[in-house]
């Protein structure tokens, strides 16, 4: 039973758009919601994270969203760069470590 | 910023013999550490969760006997896949946290692993 949902296996958009990927969750208890991008054959890195006790978060091009209420969370990319193609996993504290989402693979054409 | 080393990147073995894949954290003392597994297009699996000079807590599914942890040190912790088989092959990542923001996981660059 997924905890965290990626529904869009993957996305393409244009550079210069913006990219939406989304993040469902199951349990309203999660409290702490995070961005991680990864490039083949490497590690995940960090990209942004947001507390329930805001709805917004914003570092530069990266925005994340939290609708409490829907239990889901987005991540705006805005202007999207051909660097930024990867792939995205939203993912939360468990009461051991984290659990993922299965991912989103954006692709920005240049 | 965190950093956690992992090594080696990619390593090919024969069935039946066993690898070593280690994973530091360089500037901070990780008193706990995870390890990831990752199949193709699938996402990143919990396999197990380590404190430092305790015994790893295993994940449902995963034998503790066919993936030996061993959190020597506070920067220091190593996987062994013992007797691999072919459907060990995999991508494996490590995590660790430590320090005062719990939840700043810092991840390894992870280790392909394929058994022929």
């Amino acid at each position: 039973d997924q905890q965290v949902k990626q529904n869009s296996p993957s996305l393409s958009v244009q550079e210069g758009r913006i990219s939406i990927l989304n993040c469902d969750y199951t349990n309203s208890m999660f409290d702490y919601f995070l961005w991680y991008k990864k490039y083949p054959a490497e590690g995940p890195t960090f990209l942004i994270s947001i507390s329930s006790i805001k709805d917004k978060n914003e570092d530069g091009r990266f925005t994340v969203f939290l609708n409490k209420s829907a239990k889901h969370l987005s991540l705006h990319i805005v202007p999207s760069q051909p660097g930024d193609s990867a792939v995205y996993f939203c993912a939360t504290p468990g009461r051991r470590a984290l659990t993922f989402g299965s991912g989103t693979r954006l692709q920005v054409q240049p | 910023g965190a950093v956690v080393s992992q090594h080696p990147s990619r390593v090919i073995c024969k069935s039946g013999t066993s690898v070593k894949i280690e994973c530091r954290s360089l500037d901070f003392q990780a008193t706990t550490m995870f390890w990831y597994r990752q199949f193709p297009k699938k996402s990143l699996m919990l396999m197990a969760t380590s404190n430092e000079g305790s015994k790893a807590t295993y994940e449902q599914g995963v034998e503790k006997d066919k993936f030996l942890i061993n959190h020597a040190s506070l920067t220091l912790c190593t996987l062994t896949v013992t007797s691999a088989l072919p459907e060990d092959s995999s991508f494996y990542i490590c995590s660790a946290t430590g320090g005062e923001w719990t939840y700043g996981y810092t991840f390894g660059s992870g280790t392909r692993l394929t058994v022929v």
